[in-house]
């Protein structure tokens, strides 16, 4: 079986730019997840979809993050204009929904903003 | 506020002995309690889950305790390896919701 698949693997750019990046979660997966997590820390959820609705997205910085995931499947999360402190590992997860709970994570994409 | 408090020490063990981590919880009702491993440039990967309604849960040599009343879980690693080293964290839910958070996760070296 397949996992959980993100691109680009290593991004940095300067602050005020732009960067997006991409995941495609497990076949079948109802649920999927986008986590920031900050070198020493846990990951931290940012937003999270059932098929294709927002089902929580009280930690997103609305300002400057945003995400969308097409047809229920694959996700992109931008963020515009990025700052230094967005500077993370950015981690996608898939589950499959309901009481079935366990999130399966693809590698992340470590972002370095310069 | 809502916590979930896991040691952010490091744990060093001996070889061959039982490792235990500790997750402990503020001002939430979870339904359910995850550990996740994690290695370094790599994303979490599951290990057991624990509901509720269980007190414990095994897996191998991993086994899992969970104590509403206190407000804590468990985790252990018996007969622990050098391979077992890595990150682990502990995550639960909000009881009527499906949003999962996170632990600062406990850093475990196991010492050959």
């Amino acid at each position: 079986e397949a996992g959980v698949a993100q691109s680009p693997r290593y991004k940095i750019i300067e602050k005020r730019q732009s960067v997006a990046f991409w995941c495609n979660p497990i076949s079948g997966h109802a649920t999927l997840y986008w986590y920031q997590q900050i070198l020493g820390q846990g990951p931290k959820l940012l937003i999270q979809f059932q098929n294709n609705g927002v089902v929580d997205d009280s930690q997103l910085p609305k300002d400057r993050f945003s995400a969308e995931r097409l047809k229920g499947v694959d996700s992109t999360l931008k963020i515009q204009p990025a700052k230094l402190e967005d500077s993370a590992v950015y981690l996608c997860a898939s589950s499959l929904g309901g009481k079935n709970t366990e999130a399966f994570f693809g590698q992340g994409t470590r972002l370095t903003v310069v | 506020s809502q916590k979930i408090e896991q040691n952010s020490e490091a744990l060093n063990i001996q070889e061959g002995k039982t490792a235990t981590l500790t997750c402990n919880y503020t001002n939430y009702s979870p339904a359910y309690l995850q550990w996740y491993r994690q290695d370094p440039g790599r994303g979490p990967v599951f290990l057991l889950l624990i509901r509720e309604n269980e007190k414990e849960k095994r897996k191998e040599r991993l086994k899992v305790t969970f104590d509403t009343t206190l407000k804590q879980s468990l985790f252990h690693i018996t007969a622990s390896q050098p391979a077992d080293s890595a990150t682990y964290l502990c995550a639960l839910d909000m009881k009527g919701y499906q949003k999962v958070t996170f632990g600062t996760g406990t850093k475990l070296q196991v010492i050959p």
